[in-house]
């Protein structure tokens, strides 16, 4: 059972640079979302979609744009990034029904 | 607004002594409260959850009750293993921005158990 996969798993970027993560998960989850961890703050929700074809912001939205591309896949793109995006991101998918998260295994990025 | 305050550690712990990691949150009306367990490396897993006030929640040993009154949450385990040795984040549905599904956590409590 895959689940939530997550690509890549780490990335070194130099400031102003742009890239996109990628996430994609296999269990008809209508729900999706990207949260990024960092020490001593726990995770804070970036974006969420709740449905294919909606997209919504987070507690902190600022300098991230994201894209659901389809039920399965929801991108997360930095188009210019700062060293104080450096962190651990993580996607996850929900069956609202159900009330939990399901979490990718995080990429690890850090702007220099 | 809606948040979650848990005890911060580092916690360490011998094997087979007894964990109790503090939680409380703020929130509006009763959500659905869930401990998740982060392992290094890996992301975070669903440990257990408890849906309403007085429901116990409980998952290779680990417990914790939901309590109304004292809006907490509290997670504790009779006998740690090293295996054990993770993150635990607690969380509650806070709906951030009206979604259902979207969880507010706390920041987070390292556990620590030594041989």
């Amino acid at each position: 059972n895959a689940g939530v996969t997550q690509t890549p798993k780490f990335q070194v970027l130099k400031t102003g640079q742009s890239m996109t993560l990628q996430c994609a998960q296999d269990m008809n989850h209508n729900s999706m979302y990207w949260y990024r961890q960092d020490p001593g703050m726990g995770l804070r929700l970036i974006y969420y979609s709740a449905s294919e074809g909606t997209t919504d912001k987070g507690e902190v939205p600022n300098g991230y744009n994201v894209s659901r591309l389809n039920k399965r896949e929801f991108s997360l793109r930095l188009e210019s990034a700062a060293p104080s995006q450096t962190s651990v991101y993580f996607c996850a998918s929900s069956d609202v029904d159900r009330g939990f998260l399901h979490f990718g295994n995080g990429t690890r990025l850090t702007v220099t | 607004g809606n948040s979650v305050t848990q005890m911060e550690g580092p916690v360490t712990l011998s094997e087979e002594a007894f964990l109790t990691i503090n939680c409380t949150y703020t929130a509006t009306g009763y959500p659905s409260l869930f401990w998740y367990v982060q392992y290094p490396g890996e992301g975070l897993q669903l440990l257990l959850k408890a849906t309403k006030a007085d429901d116990k929640g409980s998952n290779k040993g680990f417990e914790a009750t939901y309590r109304k009154e004292t809006t907490s949450f509290h997670l504790e385990k009779g006998s740690v293993q090293v295996s054990d040795s993770a993150v635990y984040f607690c969380a509650h549905k806070g709906g951030y921005g009206g979604s259902q599904g979207n969880l507010i956590f706390g920041k987070g409590t390292k556990l620590s158990v030594k041989p």
